[in-house]
């Protein structure tokens, strides 16, 4: 079946600091994937998505290539803000399915 | 914009009543979900709709039903609220018509069962 697997967490980084936060998934075929980020008490937002391989999906600053031979889509980004801080979730959808299948979620919090 | 629209952010209800959450977009999507978010659990599939009256049960639908008679209004029912069902629910809808391009979600409900 589909599984997301990212790094546990929480993670603390100062302010400006490079972020990479880990995804590997697995799947059958060629899905979509997907990054959501969760602010406190807020539902998820799409952050950004890769829908092919080799595909890089890019929003407010932060990165995600779509690595089909090592199966990742690790997030990044240059400099982090503390208003960056929130859940992180990786995804996955197959194509022509409805379900999207999450990781556990990654907490970043950020400290000035 | 477009938006998924959770009738209300914070509930409180008494164990044994009958609750209703709803969930309305204005997307014209023909797939909707309910989700529920524990902390260490990560997101749960509930329930899920690919049409109107058409309704699948996911992970954990034990406790719950849904109810889905318009396209874009999908309401889950607690028939009789206990108290391991307090958390946060979540509602996203999607359209796969060009392919999955990724959920769109509601703010949340969190929901207390006292």
């Amino acid at each position: 079946g589909n599984s997301v697997t990212q790094m546990e967490g929480p993670v603390t980084l100062s302010e400006e600091a490079f972020l990479t936060i880990n995804c590997t998934y697995t799947a059958t075929g060629y899905p979509s994937l997907f990054w959501y980020v969760q602010y406190p008490g807020e539902g998820l937002q799409l952050l950004l998505k890769a829908t092919k391989a080799d595909d890089k999906g890019s929003n407010k600053g932060f990165e995600a290539t779509y690595r089909k031979e090592t199966t990742s889509f690790h997030l990044e980004k240059g400099s982090v803000q503390v208003s960056d801080s929130a859940v992180y979730f990786c995804a996955l959808a197959r194509i022509g399915y409805q379900k999207v299948t999450f990781g556990t979620g990654t907490k970043l919090q950020v400290i000035p | 914009d477009v938006k998924v629209t959770q009738s209300s952010r914070y509930l409180v209800k008494r164990t044994g009543e009958k609750v209703f959450l709803e969930c309305v977009q204005d997307m014209d999507h023909e797939n909707m979900f309910w989700y529920r978010q524990d902390p260490g659990l990560g997101l749960r599939l509930i329930y899920f709709s690919y049409d109107v009256k058409m309704k699948e049960k996911g992970d954990i639908p034990e406790g719950y039903s849904v109810s889905r008679e318009k396209k874009e209004r999908f309401s889950l029912i607690l028939e009789s609220a206990s108290t391991n069902q307090t958390s946060m629910y979540l509602c996203a809808s999607v359209t796969t018509s060009q392919g999955n391009y990724g959920y769109t979600f509601g703010s949340g409900t969190r929901l207390t069962v006292v």
